[in-house]
């Protein structure tokens, strides 16, 4: 079945860099990829989605990048402020038989930006 | 307010007590899962439910039922809790099967 990997697992930036949390997928079949951020004490929120058929998605200060040669994505924040703090996690979806698998998660990165 | 409600938020038992978790939707969302969440292993899936009276076992589904007896509600049920079933469990909705996902606030459970 599908597999997700998430690098890194912990990163910290200054206030005003950019982040970048990079996720690689195994089966060439998965043609959906959400990102959800998870701040403390809540549940996961979607922040941004690509499909297969986009190479880039862009939502003000994040967008998301997709290389579906090399079955990777990665969520790029830009300008970064401390309310980014959280944990993001990748995922994807994928098509088998004709039918839609269910989301397969990243094991998440720790956000922290310091003011 | 659209929302995913769970409850309870906190719950300490021991093993063996049997326990349901209650997730509910106001969303008319057709599509329900639960998630259980440990450290350093992200998200996995436990069930899902593609609509009322169908549903099916996600990447860990061992030690738990679910059932979908009417649209909004999808409870989690651990018929013998044991310890490793210790987690943040999250139950999520959404309108399809591969489109956003709405999770609930989480349900810490702590089985001794």
């Amino acid at each position: 079945g599908e597999n997700v990997e998430q690098h890194p697992s912990t990163l910290s930036v200054q206030e005003g860099d950019s982040a970048v949390i990079k996720c690689t997928y195994s089966d060439s079949a998965s043609n959906y990829f959400p990102w959800y951020k998870q701040e403390l004490g809540k549940g996961p929120q979607l922040i941004i989605d690509i499909r297969s058929n986009v190479g880039e998605k862009k939502d003000q200060r994040i967008a998301v990048t997709l290389n579906k040669t090399a079955k990777h994505f990665s969520l790029h924040i830009t300008e970064t402020q401390p309310e980014d703090s959280a944990v993001y996690f990748c995922a994807a979806s994928m098509n088998y038989g004709g039918s839609q698998g269910n989301l397969i998660f990243g094991k998440g990165t720790k956000l922290s930006v310091k003011p | 307010e659209a929302q995913v409600t769970q409850n309870p938020r906190y719950l300490i038992t021991v093993t063996g007590k049997k326990l349901t978790v209650t997730c509910s939707q106001n969303m008319n969302h057709e599509y329900m899962s639960w998630y259980r969440q440990d450290p350093g292993l992200g998200l996995r899936q436990i069930y899902y439910s593609m609509n009322v009276e169908v549903t099916d076992k996600g990447d860990v589904p061992e030690g738990y039922k679910v059932s979908r007896k009417e649209k909004r509600n999808f409870p989690l049920i651990l018929e013998s809790p044991s310890p490793n079933q210790t987690s943040l469990y999250f139950c999520a909705s959404s309108p399809g099967h591969v489109v956003e996902q709405y999770f609930g606030p989480g349900t810490r459970l702590t089985v001794t």
